[in-house]
């Protein structure tokens, strides 16, 4: 039973296009994460969510738009994709203080054509 | 602006020798380091912490060091395993901040 589940785990789509990720937590975690791989490997934290509250939002496009429904959920919607929004996208959950760690999704490996 | 670097992209050890990853970091407000360990296709797992009241933490195999007045810290596996092979992140987090900050992963292959 996956802690920290995301679909799809791939997508490819064509530019301008709007697409979903969606990720679910079943550990009963209070917050959830979107972290976003690029071309350099780097993992930058998007969003994050606490109970459904939004606590981070970094300097990303307007074009995404996190949406948690519940705490055990944390969608990311895209909209008018570009070709640079190619990346892979993780989700992640944690208890509370960070140093117990995050818990991951396997990724979100998105394709703009 | 990379505030966590770690500036060896890939590191090759024997099998039972040790490993030793670096990494540095610049933002002197970081009070909490960890280490994740990553397999293609699959998302990154935690592996151990250290908090900047300590300089040393242990679990199993796995020991991390701090030094704060270089801004270094490291990861050290005794003895290396071949499943130990994966890509390792070092990351760090301010008091009361969630987010990690990560650097860009060193690759480690423990050859059998």
């Amino acid at each position: 039973d996956t802690a920290v589940s995301q679909t799809p785990k791939y997508l490819v789509t064509q530019m301008g296009n709007d697409k979903s990720i969606k990720c679910e937590q079943n550990l009963g975690h209070d917050t959830m994460y979107w972290y976003k791989q690029d071309s350099k490997k780097f993992l930058k934290i998007m969003f994050s969510y606490n109970n459904k509250e939004l606590i981070i939002n970094e300097t990303v496009p307007n074009r995404f738009s996190p949406k948690s429904p519940d705490k055990a959920h944390l969608n990311l919607h895209i909209n008018s994709l570009e070709l640079g929004d190619s990346a892979v996208y993780f989700c992640a959950s944690s208890p509370g203080p960070v140093g117990y760690g995050y818990t991951f999704g396997s990724g979100t490996r998105l394709t703009v054509v | 602006d990379q505030q966590v670097k770690q500036n060896s992209p890939s590191l090759s050890v024997q099998e039972g020798r040790i490993s030793i990853l670096n990494c540095d970091y610049t933002n002197s407000m970081f009070d909490y380091f960890l280490w994740y360990k990553k397999y293609p296709a699959e998302g990154p797992t935690f592996l151990i912490s250290i908090s900047s009241i300590k300089d040393k933490n242990e679990d199993g195999r796995f020991t991390v060091f701090l030094n704060k007045s270089a801004k270094h810290l490291s990861l050290h596996i005794v003895p290396s395993q071949p499943g130990d092979s994966a890509v390792y992140f070092c990351a760090a987090s301010e008091t009361g901040r969630r987010a990690l900050t990560f650097g860009s992963g060193t690759r480690l292959q423990v050859q059998p």
